[in-house]
């Protein structure tokens, strides 16, 4: 079973900040958090990952709480092409021999509006 | 950049038929993934390779197996097929942590 809890829908409002929440209460030390998105049937996208630290790249930012018991992806500027599911996805990150798949919950439907 | 290439990207069969999927991962990806997503639902892990190597095993079939090439590249061979085979088969790949999936096969069993 998935170990995060996503709400199942969102919506957004063009050109505003999407922030979209993941509870992951149960997640170990070493497991990270990771954030895909799918966009309507195609393959699920890779967005960010963390393990305790906030991270940003080009596409998002991911604020961790202190306790790591629960995260925010942050899309600064959504567009119509955000419109996706969001799956956060928490997994230890291995180096060499098994490195773990990955299990999808339901995810965040995110509806970014005109 | 170079992703990882699915073939081939539609696949329409009978029932009771054989099937096979490939996966190209990202060069010098050492890890290939294999994942089914039926109609509604999200998807699900089936298989992976590290190395040529069956690593994990999920929820695949005894009808289903996969293996992993020298060239890294793997295939899905799926026998006897059902109706509730139809799905998005999507492979992703890695080197040492993230997955990066391709665009998926969908296969239709009639």
């Amino acid at each position: 079973d998935a170990k995060t809890t996503q709400p199942p829908s969102m919506d957004c409002a063009e050109g505003r900040a999407a922030n979209l929440p993941c509870n992951h209460s149960t997640i170990s030390g070493n497991e990270y958090v990771y954030w895909y998105r799918q966009i309507h049937s195609q393959g699920p996208q890779y967005i960010i990952h963390g393990l305790k630290n906030n991270e940003t790249n080009e596409m998002a930012s991911l604020i961790i709480t202190e306790d790591r018991k629960s995260s925010t992806l942050i899309l600064p500027h959504a567009t119509l092409r955000d419109t996706a599911v969001y799956y956060c996805i928490v997994r230890v990150a291995n180096y060499g021999g098994s490195q773990g798949n990955l299990i999808f919950g339901k995810g965040t439907k995110l509806s970014v509006k005109p | 950049a170079a992703g990882v290439i699915q073939s081939p990207r539609h696949l329409i069969k009978e029932k009771r038929e054989t099937a096979t999927l490939k996966c190209y991962p990202i060069p010098r990806h050492d890890t290939v993934y294999w994942y089914q997503q039926g109609p509604g639902q999200d998807p699900q892990f089936l298989i992976s390779f590290y190395e040529k190597m069956q690593s994990d095993k999920g929820s695949i079939p005894d009808r289903f197996s996969a293996q992993q090439f020298s060239d890294y590249h793997s295939e899905l061979n799926m026998s006897s097929l059902e109706l509730g085979d139809s799905a998005l088969y999507f492979c992703a790949s890695s080197l040492g942590g993230t997955q990066y999936f391709g665009p998926g096969t969908r296969l239709l069993v009639l």
